[in-house]
């Protein structure tokens, strides 16, 4: 199975830079992605990596490591409608190697 | 991009009424979608996946006969509750899974989701 975990809330001011954990533990492991939620909307995608490093796209940056089940998203520059649930969602091997297994996500609150 | 849309967005009915949720890629096809429910301040938790022209791979505890799949062709899927109870209302969203020009893998990306208030 998968297990994964994120802070639940964070609070950063705009401007600032906030870095968003999560680590994970599972039986396989087929990419982690990336979403950003707004409250009563669906998620959309900010990133994803397969590979260890960083991978960047503006004022998002991801970075993961396989080794230690760990990954963060770096937001630069925040801005007030920054403000959402960010999701970090495990690809596992199961199922055709298409399911996601959601993180419960991190409530981010970007302040004047 | 991959724009997947979801009808109603919104819809309440009254408990033993049955709730058709429909979910379109609007331009690309989509082999497979996936059906997920959201309950407050909770994540996505997947409840099926559907698989265009055949039947739908249903997760541990989610009830075959009570959400219906229908994945009938390359742009659509529908979800159908049936005999709606409160405890069913819940946000439902669907998603596709597409590999987009230069993308790096295949990425599911969601519809906007379908509001469920069962009286």
């Amino acid at each position: 199975g998968q297990n994964i975990d994120q802070p639940t809330e964070m609070t950063a001011t705009e401007g600032a830079i906030v870095q968003i954990n999560c680590t994970y533990q599972t039986s396989g492991f087929n990419g982690l992605f990336w979403y950003q939620q707004h409250a009563g909307e669906a998620p959309t995608f900010l990133s994803y990596n397969v590979l260890d490093g960083l991978e960047e796209k503006g004022r998002f940056s991801s970075f993961l490591s396989r080794s230690k089940g760990y990954s963060y998203l770096l937001l630069k520059e925040l801005q007030m409608k920054d403000s959402a649930s960010y999701l970090c969602a495990v690809r596992g091997v199961t199922g055709g190697g298409n399911k996601l297994t959601f993180g419960t996500g991190t409530q981010l609150k970007v302040e004047l | 991009g991959a724009v997947v849309s979801q009808h109603p967005s919104r819809v309440i009915c009254k408990s033993g009424t049955s709730v058709k949720i429909e979910c379109r890629s609007l331009d690309f096809q989509a082999t497979t979608m996936f059906w997920y429910r959201q309950f407050p301040k909770q994540s996505l938790m997947l409840m099926a996946t559907s698989n265009e022209g055949s039947k739908a791979t249903y997760e541990q505890g989610v009830e075959k006969d009570k959400f219906l799949i229908n994945h009938a062709s390359l742009t659509l899927s529908t979800l159908t509750v049936t005999s709606a109870h409160p405890e069913d209302s819940s946000f439902y969203i669907c998603s596709a899974r597409v590999r987009l020009a230069g993308g790096p893998s295949d990425t599911q990306y969601f519809g906007p989701g379908t509001r469920l208030t069962v009286l």
